[in-house]
């Protein structure tokens, strides 16, 4: 399999529900980023990580938690959502983090996200 | 504090027709400029970037945008759509500093009618 991919495609879950969202890249890549894509709203960056060490943090409530156990895996560990956390969830990787030349992010198809 | 603004929010056009979808930034520093695609049910997928030199960029599907200092701006345009061209378009812009944050715009939906 090629490029970024992401599971689930679909997800539905209840506000005291515990679930995982699953990023994988094929590229090769050593940076890896999560974006929360709102209805309405231009896309918002929630985590960025380099080699596997966190970077960026765009004052993402807690109950949402990253986890990147090597550069090829992001995880994004969901509890005690709320219904305004029901988004599209997006993916990103890029070979690296260039401040000077900024390289190309590659996005996956997304998790569509339901809280009920 | 940086903002990206695409003020129209869909753009409906014939086929065959040209097209510009307009995007102004504000920052008080350097940036670096991009344009993506969403197609339905998709990731989004670069269209073309402008880091620096000439101000006219050209990108995939025939997309071409030119940057305009004095105006903030980088309007994307193709000379002549096709109904496959129908999809959500972003801008986005990276301020010259420590940041990695890609400030996005809200979308501008094209819409190619036959």
């Amino acid at each position: 399999e090629t490029g970024v991919t992401q599971t689930p495609r679909h997800l539905v879950m209840g506000m005291t529900n515990k679930k995982s969202l699953k990023c994988e890249q094929h590229l090769g890549h050593n940076a890896m980023y999560w974006y929360k894509q709102s209805a309405k709203k231009p896309l918002e960056l929630m985590f960025v990580y380099s080699l596997e060490e966190r970077v960026e943090n765009n004052s993402v409530p807690s109950r949402f938690s990253p986890e990147c156990p090597n550069s090829s895996h992001l995880f994004l560990h969901l509890h005690t959502l709320q219904p305004e956390d029901s988004a599209l969830y997006l993916c990103a990787s890029s070979q690296d983090l260039n401040v000077w030349s900024p390289d190309t992010q590659y996005f996956g198809p997304g998790t569509r996200l339901t809280v009920l | 504090a940086q903002s990206v603004t695409q003020l129209d929010s869909q753009v409906p056009v014939f086929e065959e027709a040209p097209v510009e979808l307009r995007c102004n930034y504000s920052s008080s520093v350097s940036v670096y400029l991009f344009w993506y695609v969403q197609y339905p049910n998709q990731g989004l997928q670069l269209l073309l970037k402008y880091l620096s030199g000439s101000t006219l960029v050209k990108g995939i599907n025939g997309f071409e945008a030119e940057f305009n200092k004095s105006q903030t701006s980088f309007h994307l345009r193709k000379p002549s759509v096709h109904i496959s061209d129908t999809a959500e378009y972003f801008c986005a812009v990276r301020v010259m500093d420590s940041s990695y944050k890609l400030i996005f715009g809200s979308g501008t939906r094209l819409l190619v009618r036959p």
